[in-house]
């Protein structure tokens, strides 16, 4: 059974870079024909798609966000990452990282609080 | 982009069937077989219960159900159960971008 773990500060200032990390056990990153993407939900609000990476290599980003986001694979490590430049506190949300099959988040981390503050 | 469009909220009562609508445009739900729904119990990760329109994931109970005509989607819970109290997303793939629903709270 795939699972997924974010990891990375809970806390980043303002104009600073959000740095996550997710780790995955029970299945290669670099293996069959899936997306590994990230996922955040603000406070109370709603699900917002960042980006994905293809396991080809590709990245796709959300267009609100894409100068400021990056997607990249670790093989090595069975981890990916990603890095949010420029933040705000309306980057302030719980970060999720995910496994896509049939264009379908079908596997989740439990999530982690990232709050941008002084 | 712009998030999908679904009720802000659903009720109904145990033992009975409800539907949630989620409406996009020729760009996502309109022009592709792949919309999914994720079930989000307080403080916890989505989970898939639905992808490419109308298939369950392995271990969803077959009272959800779901279709798809035109530019909206729609998700039927039936027989009612009090875990089944949540909030619900659509999702669609939009050609190289994912969009999420708005999201809809399901009081039982």
């Amino acid at each position: 059974q795939l699972q997924l773990q974010e990891s990375g500060p809970g806390l980043v200032k303002p104009s600073g870079t959000l740095s996550l990390i997710c780790s995955v056990s029970g299945g290669s990153i670099s293996s069959g024909n899936y997306f590994w993407g990230w996922i955040r939900q603000p406070p109370g609000k709603g699900l917002e798609w960042i980006g994905s990476h293809y396991y080809s290599g590709s990245n796709y980003y959300n267009p609100s966000l894409k100068n400021r986001v990056t997607i990249d694979i670790d093989t090595s490590k069975n981890q990916f990452s990603l890095s949010l430049s420029s933040v705000t506190a309306a980057d302030t949300a719980v970060y999720y990282c995910a496994h896509t099959t049939a264009a379908a988040f079908d596997q989740w981390g439990q999530g982690t609080l990232v709050t941008v503050s002084s | 982009q712009s998030a999908l469009t679904q009720p802000a909220s659903v009720s109904g009562s145990p033992g009975e069937s409800i539907t949630i609508s989620c409406t996009g445009t020729s760009s996502d739900v309109g022009n592709y077989n792949l919309v999914s729904w994720y079930q989000q119990h307080p403080g916890k990760a989505p989970k898939l219960m639905i992808y490419e329109i109308t298939k369950r994931p392995s271990g969803v109970s077959n009272r959800f159900s779901a279709s798809k005509s035109g530019n909206t989607a729609s998700l039927t819970i039936s027989g009612l159960q009090t875990e089944d109290e949540a909030e619900y997303y659509c999702g669609s793939y939009a050609g190289r971008r994912w969009v999420f629903g708005t999201g809809t709270q399901v009081t039982v």
